[in-house]
């Protein structure tokens, strides 16, 4: 009964290649966001999706595309995949955007660019 | 623009109680939030604190909050191993209520 789950756990792709990681959630949330948590564990905001509407866009390179199919989903993905890629991505949700609801966080994908 | 800055390491003995703090910069600022990342995991919620309250308490946590300085902190009494782990502070602010988190804080518990 996993509340925030992400696929894969773990991600170890060449540099060039394409990708995209998975994120569901089953709270019934309104409002769902990618974030990337680098080596040094700071942690950026990158989307957010409210009710399959994108609501927070951060100056992210064009190579990184979320997708959210319905609002239970909001997917990643990652083209032409760079070293500076590496990282651990978050999905969290949380009820809405607006209100003091938190976020909850799924478990990471751990992503390694040879 | 937001910045939330943290002290980036603490130490203390079990048993001791370990203070966390925070600042941050944005006055709109609505909730302010306190998040533990275990190693390997995602961040877990641990309190929260709406930005006209000064203080509150949860069980060994305590929140203080100076809205004046733009200061938050975290104060774990009796701190035991199991408390080891990054300590994010983040506050909700600006139009769309982005959440913006700090640099986090890794709190080592020595035996």
């Amino acid at each position: 009964d996993t509340a925030v789950s992400q696929t894969p756990k773990y991600l170890v792709t060449q540099m060039g290649n394409d990708k995209s990681i998975k994120c569901e959630q089953n709270l019934g949330h309104d409002t769902m966001y990618w974030y990337k948590q680098d080596s040094k564990k700071f942690l950026k905001i990158m989307f957010s999706y409210n009710n399959k509407e994108l609501i927070i866009n951060e100056t992210v390179p064009n190579r990184f595309s979320p997708k959210s199919p319905d609002k239970a989903h909001l997917n990643l993905h990652i083209n032409s995949l760079e070293l500076g890629d590496s990282a651990v991505y978050f999905c969290a949700s949380s009820q809405d955007s607006g209100s003091n609801q938190p976020q909850h966080f799924g478990d990471g994908t751990r992503l390694s660019i040879l | 623009g937001e910045d939330v800055e943290q002290s980036l390491f603490l130490s203390v003995r079990e048993g001791d109680s370990s203070v966390i703090n925070c600042t941050y910069t944005d006055s709109s600022s609505t909730y302010l939030y306190w998040y533990k990342q275990e190693p390997g995991a995602g961040l877990q919620l641990l309190t929260y604190i709406f930005s006209n309250m000064d203080m509150k308490q949860d069980q060994r946590l305590t929140v203080l909050l100076n809205k004046k300085d733009k200061h938050l902190s975290l104060r774990i009494a009796d701190t035991q191993t199991g408390d080891s782990a990054i300590y994010f502070c983040a506050e909700k602010a600006g139009g769309y209520q982005k959440v913006t988190f700090g640099t986090g804080t890794k709190l080592q518990v020595i035996p």
